[in-house]
């Protein structure tokens, strides 16, 4: 069965700009969740979706933003890109919540010049 | 808030031989589950093994077992007979939800042939 997929892989963006990435969970997965991950703060949460409402949210500026469809499939935005935005964005899926355990994406590396 | 610390930035191992990973973890709950997380240069974070905490039971995955502290908030993972498979980032993680997962800030396991 797939995994979860995460598109697109590699993106540049120009500060100021907008970027939306995408994440398709595993078949059956109705929660999804997105992490940022940079050398310097780590891991963090961002938010968690499960049957297209927002159930948690992390401690990230209302420039980034996300949505989930009926279908399960995720994507998170963020406007007005900063150079700090730069990071590594993991997407994760699980069947109801993550006490199993999440499956990641390989990720989406965002660079902003 | 909850926090989990790695406090091994990096660790080597020989082939064959046993790595113990240390990882504590501050939260005021009293259920919550524990992981560990493994992310090769492929940056997908594979789940290795995870822990309720109301489990006295240290849980065991083949060759990856667990030394669960809950009074000293300790999680540790051993890895026996290590494998050159073995070598990436190791993440401890802690959620009571299972919606939001802190993450340490990771331990850079080397396998030496």
């Amino acid at each position: 069965k797939a995994g979860v997929t995460q598109t697109p892989r590699y993106l540049i963006k120009t500060r100021g700009q907008q970027v939306t990435l995408s994440c398709s969970p595993i078949s059956g997965h109705r929660s999804v969740s997105w992490y940022q991950q940079t050398p310097g703060q780590g891991l963090q949460f961002l938010f968690e979706y499960f049957s297209e409402t927002q159930r948690n949210k992390g401690n990230f500026p209302g420039r980034f933003s996300g949505r989930q469809f009926s279908n399960s499939r995720s994507e998170m935005n963020v406007s007005t890109l900063e150079l700090g935005d730069s990071a590594l964005y993991l997407c994760a899926s699980s069947f109801r919540q993550g006490a199993l355990g999440y499956t990641f994406g390989s990720g989406t590396r965002l660079t902003v010049v | 808030a909850q926090t989990v610390t790695q406090s091994q930035p990096e660790m080597s191992v020989q082939e064959a031989e046993t790595v113990t990973l240390s990882c504590t973890y501050d939260t005021s709950e009293s259920d919550y589950y524990l992981f560990w997380y493994k992310q090769p240069p492929s940056r997908q974070m594979i789940l290795v093994i995870r822990q309720e905490a109301y489990k006295q039971q240290n849980a065991t995955e083949n060759r990856f077992s667990v030394n669960f502290q809950k009074a000293a908030k300790s999680f540790s993972l051993k890895i026996s007979d290590s494998q050159l498979g073995d070598a990436a980032m190791y993440f401890c993680a802690e959620s009571n939800t299972g919606n939001q997962f802190y993450f340490g800030t990771g331990t850079s396991l080397t396998v030496i042939p």
